[in-house]
């Protein structure tokens, strides 16, 4: 079974330009996370889908960032525009959906994306 | 508020010995916490959980312990060898109610070096 991948796992931009990032998660998981590892510091959670809707968005940092997950299959994660600050590594996990509201499965984790910005 | 933290950033042993890696929680109703490894260009790989219920739990040459009296827990690895060298990440699974899934709330992590 293929694990989850990310897309690309490099880039590298300069301030003020766009990028996307793209996270595929294993074949079949409902759940769908993003975080994001800045410099020294923890991974932080950014947000959370379940199929295609956003179950919790309370990470994002600002309206810079945007994902979106049409169709609930695989997801995009946009910075526009992107500062300096945005530089990291930006991670993506999924996991199966539960029949019980309120349980928990393991996250599986990609590879992540290093964005640098300059 | 809601943290998660590690005691100690750097971790050396020699190979064969056991280690051991700290955390402290602070949200007293977390229910589920995680062990992840981090091993360079990698994302974080799942080793074992605990659920709140419990205050030990054991798998393949880990162990984590839980004591939430103090919010505390640790992971335990036997006769460490080089391959377990990487950044090991406690996490607190946070569901809010009659939600999916839910987020992970990371610690920053304790880099273990493993001496041949």
């Amino acid at each position: 079974e293929a694990g989850v991948t990310q897309f690309p796992s490099h880039s590298v931009i300069e301030k003020g330009q766009t990028v996307t990032l793209r996270c595929d998660p294993i074949s079949g998981h409902d759940n769908l996370y993003w975080y994001r590892r800045v410099m020294g510091k923890e991974i932080k959670f950014l947000l959370h889908f379940v199929k295609e809707s956003k179950q919790d968005e309370s990470g994002m940092p600002n309206n810079r960032f945007l994902a979106e997950r049409t169709g609930g299959t695989y997801s995009t994660l946009k910075v526009q525009p992107a500062e300096l600050e945005d530089s990291g590594v930006y991670f993506c996990a999924s996991s199966p959906y539960r029949k019980l509201a309120g349980g928990t499965d393991t996250q599986y984790f990609g590879p992540g994306t290093r964005l640098t910005v300059l | 508020g809601e943290s998660v933290g590690l005691h100690l950033p750097t971790l050396s042993v020699q190979e064969g010995d056991n280690s051991i890696i700290n955390c402290a929680y602070s949200n007293s109703a977390s229910d589920y916490f995680i062990w992840y490894k981090q091993e360079s260009g990698k994302g974080p790989q799942f080793i074992i959980d605990i659920r709140s219920n419990m205050d030990k739990r054991q798998g393949q040459r880990v162990t984590v312990l839980l004591n939430k009296t103090v919010k505390h827990l640790s992971l335990q690895i036997a006769a460490t060898q080089p391959g377990d060298s990487a950044v090991y990440f406690c996490a607190e699974n946070i569901v809010p109610p009659g939600n999916q899934g839910g987020k992970l709330i990371f610690g920053q992590g304790t880099e273990l070096s493993v001496k041949p």
